[in-house]
This record gives structure tokens, sequence and C-alpha cells, in this order.
């Protein structure tokens, strides 16, 4: 069982770079989430999902796009990496249990 | 500010001692879950709770949800090294269903 899947698994980027950090779930949920995870804290809601062609803001979306052209991927775009933006990344599915992905470790230098 | 609080936020503990964690917060919950997440994992979902004064038990693990749908409360029984861990709660606001927002986490140690 795949189930949500991340890739890459660890990446540094330059400040000013940018990337996309790829999600894609197998499990047909509506639901999905990218929360970024800083040392030692909790979980905070960059953006999420409700459905294909559905996105919104969470608590932290500044610096970050996404977009759901299909149920299975949600991507979460970073357009001009700041240092601000090194975390954890990690990707959610579900409605009731969330399902997570292994998480994704950017670094910004 | 946050709009879930956690308390503790470090609890280091011996094998075999009784704990709680507590979540709370000034909005109504149409449910609310904890999740355990261990180190380089993501969070791993333990139980939902969804109305007013449930308890759910597992195992060692004893849940509560508040009558009011703002609070809840984890109760873990003769704690083991296997315990430690990084505890999240997380809920759906009544008024903003389809958000899932999560609590700053209680980072348990059990020692040996």
């Amino acid at each position: 069982n795949a189930g949500v899947t991340q890739t890459p698994k660890f990446r540094i980027l330059k400040i000013g770079q940018s990337m996309t950090l790829q999600c894609t779930q197998d499990m047909n949920h509506n639901y999905m989430y990218w929360y970024r995870q800083d040392p030692g804290m909790g979980l905070k809601l960059i953006y999420y999902s409700v459905g294909a062609g559905i996105t919104d803001k969470g608590e932290v979306p500044n610096g970050y796009n996404v977009s759901r052209s299909t149920t299975e991927d949600f991507p979460l775009r970073l357009e001009l990496a700041a240092p601000s933006q090194t975390s954890v990344y990690f990707c959610a599915s579900g409605s009731g249990e969330a399902f997570f992905g292994q998480g994704t470790r950017l670094t910004v230098v | 500010t946050q709009l879930l609080e956690q308390s503790p936020q470090f609890l280091s503990i011996q094998e075999g001692e009784n704990l709680t964690v507590y979540c709370n917060s000034s909005s109504v919950f149409s449910s609310l879950q904890w999740y355990r997440q261990e180190p380089g994992e993501g969070p791993v979902l333990l139980v939902t709770v969804v109305t007013g004064g449930e308890v759910k038990k597992l195992k060692r693990l004893t849940f509560q949800f508040g009558d009011a749908r703002k609070d809840s409360s984890l109760h873990i029984t003769a704690a083991q090294p296997g315990d430690t861990g990084l505890y999240l709660c997380a809920g759906r606001e009544e008024t903003s269903y389809d958000k899932v927002i999560f609590g700053p986490g209680t980072s348990l140690s059990v020692i040996p």
C-alpha cells in the first residue's frame, strides 16, 4: 500500500531558488493538506484542498502556492526560497483520519 | 496565536508512572484527534473523538473529549519506553470544518 507519497525526501535550496514538493495519494481521498513542522514544534497548516480544482489557505500560506488538478496530486510550490522556509514539510490526505507522508526535509541556505 | 494549546510542552518520566497530557482551545471542535509522531516520521493517528464527554481507551491510553468540545486529555497508565514520542492533538473547528489544525505537541520521554 503506497498511501501518501512525498518527493523528494531531502533538498537543499539556495535563497531565491524555486522548487515544487510533490505529493501523491492513492486512497481516493478528497481532502489533502500541506503542513510544515519546525524543530520541536507542532504542525502548521499551509494550504489544503477539499477536492480537485479547489484549494484554500491555511495558517501560514505566505511564500507558497498549490494546485489540485487531480484527486491524486497536490503539489506545493515555493517560488522564492527564503531561510525562514527551512523546515520539514508533510503532506496528508483523508477527511476523518489523516494519513501522512514521510515528509520532505528542506534547507534553504 | 495558537488555536490549540497543549500542556505540558515537555514531560520526562520514569517507566511505570502515569501521566496526563492536555489539549485546550477557546473554540468548539466538531472532532478532535490525537496523533503520535516519532523522530523522522509523519504523525500516526491514535484516536478520534467526536461527542462531548466521550471517553475512548486504547490499551493503556485513555482519551477524553470535554463536554463542551473545547478540550481533550490523554492519560497514559504505566508508561513504557515505547510510549516515547511527540503527542499532537488536532481538530476540526465547528465553524471551519475543512481545516485540520494541530496543537504544538507534547514531547514525552519515558526513561527505563
